[in-house]
Order: C-alpha cells, then sequence, then structure tokens
C-alpha cells in the first residue's frame, strides 16, 4: 500500500535551471494538490487538480506549472529555479467527498543556490 | 478567508504529563479538521480526522475535540513520552469551492526523559 509517492527526495538546483517533482498515488483519488512548506511558516498550496485534465491555481502558483494526465500522477515543474523556491514540498491526495482527509507524500527537499 | 491559529507555538514538558495543545479557525464552514504529526525532517502523518458533526475523536493516548460554532479544536496527549516530541500540525478543510485543506503553522512539542 504506497499512498502517495514523491521523488526526488532532496535536489539541489542552480539559479535558472529547471525540473519536475514527480507525485503518483495508488489510492483512486480524485483530487491532488501540491503545497510547499518554509521554515516557521505553514504549509501553502501551490496548485490543485480535481480530476485529469483540470488543475488551477492555489495561494503560491507563480514559478510553477502542474499537469494532470491521468489519476495517479501530477507532476510540479519548476522554470527558471529561483533562490525564493527553497523549500521542501509536499504532494497530497484525497476523495473528494469532503468527509474525507488528505493523505501526504514524505516530501522533497529543495535548495536553490 | 480561512486562518487557523495554534497556541502555543513551542512546548516542553517533562515525560509522564498530560497536555493539551490548541488550534483556532475563523470559518466555521468546514467539511473536517485534521491533526497530523510532523517529525524532524520528515513528512505529515495523519492523526485525527474529525468530521464537522462530530465533537471528538480518540486514537490511543490521543482525544481530539472539535467545536466548530465556536473555531475551536484541541488535541489532548495523555501521559507523554519522549517519543511523542515533533511538530503537531492542525488544519481545517473547507465546505465550498473545492474544499481546500487550510494549516496552521504547527505546535512544536519536545518531551524531556
Amino acid at each position: 500500500n504506497a499512498g502517495v509517492t514523491q521523488t526526488p527526495k532532496f535536489r539541489i538546483l542552480k539559479i535558472g535551471q529547471s525540473m519536475t517533482l514527480q507525485c503518483t498515488q495508488d489510492m483512486n483519488h480524485n483530487y491532488m494538490y501540491w503545497y510547499r512548506q518554509d521554515p516557521g511558516m505553514g504549509l501553502k498550496l501551490i496548485y490543485y487538480s480535481v480530476g485529469a485534465g483540470i488543475t488551477d491555481k492555489g495561494e503560491v502558483p507563480n514559478g510553477y506549472n502542474v499537469s494532470r494526465s491521468t489519476t495517479e500522477d501530477f507532476p510540479l515543474r519548476l522554470e527558471l529555479a529561483a533562490p525564493s523556491q527553497t523549500s521542501v514540498y509536499f504532494c497530497a491526495s484525497s476523495f473528494d467527498k469532503g468527509t474525507y482527509g488528505y493523505t501526504f507524500g514524505s516530501g522533497t527537499r529543495l535548495t536553490v543556490v | 478567508k480561512q486562518e487557523v491559529t495554534q497556541i502555543p507555538a513551542a512546548l516542553s514538558v517533562p515525560e509522564g504529563e498530560n497536555l493539551v495543545l490548541n488550534c483556532s479557525f475563523t470559518d466555521s464552514a468546514i467539511y473536517n479538521l485534521q491533526w497530523f504529526r510532523q517529525d524532524p525532517g520528515k513528512g505529515l502523518t495523519s492523526l485525527l480526522l474529525i468530521q464537522s458533526s462530530q465533537r471528538e475523536q480518540t486514537s490511543g493516548r490521543l482525544n481530539a475535540s472539535l467545536d466548530k460554532s465556536s473555531g475551536r479544536s484541541t488535541l489532548y496527549i495523555a501521559a507523554s513520552q519522549p517519543g511523542d516530541s515533533a511538530t503537531y500540525l492542525c488544519a481545517v478543510r473547507g465546505n465550498t469551492g473545492f474544499q481546500k485543506l487550510v494549516f496552521g503553522t504547527g505546535t512544536r512539542l519536545l518531551v524531556s526523559p
């Protein structure tokens, strides 16, 4: 029972480089989310998806892009990495029924130098 | 806009004490409230999920209460142990729009032997 799997766990990027953070879930959840967590701050929503082919911006979407071609996968793309994107990134998923909770991945720690 | 506050930001107790962590939220239009545990450098582990129609949930030494009308929740930890040392996050799931999860900034707990 894998749940939500994120790769890689750690990554160091140089300013201006690009990368994709991978997220996959095996629970057939239709809702998926990307959050970032900065030290001393709560988790902030970057992007979310309510199903394959449907994505929308959260609170802090600038500098990121997402796609959702399948129910299972929800990759997060960083274009032209900046030091302000140094953070821990968490992917999560849930059923659309509001009575269900969220399941989180173990996170990706990204440093931009 | 939903805002979630957790008090205290940090708490240090000797082993064996019973303790209470507090969470307050500004908008009572919620589906549920979820308590998470986060160990340093790790992901989020769901501890308890309380539906808006419920008053409390229990799991082992943990008991979470919810008073939706006053916008408050508490997490009670009985007979604390050093292994309980972690950051505890409270999050509420709204019942409008896509029902996003909004997080507090957490309470960092240290239980000393």
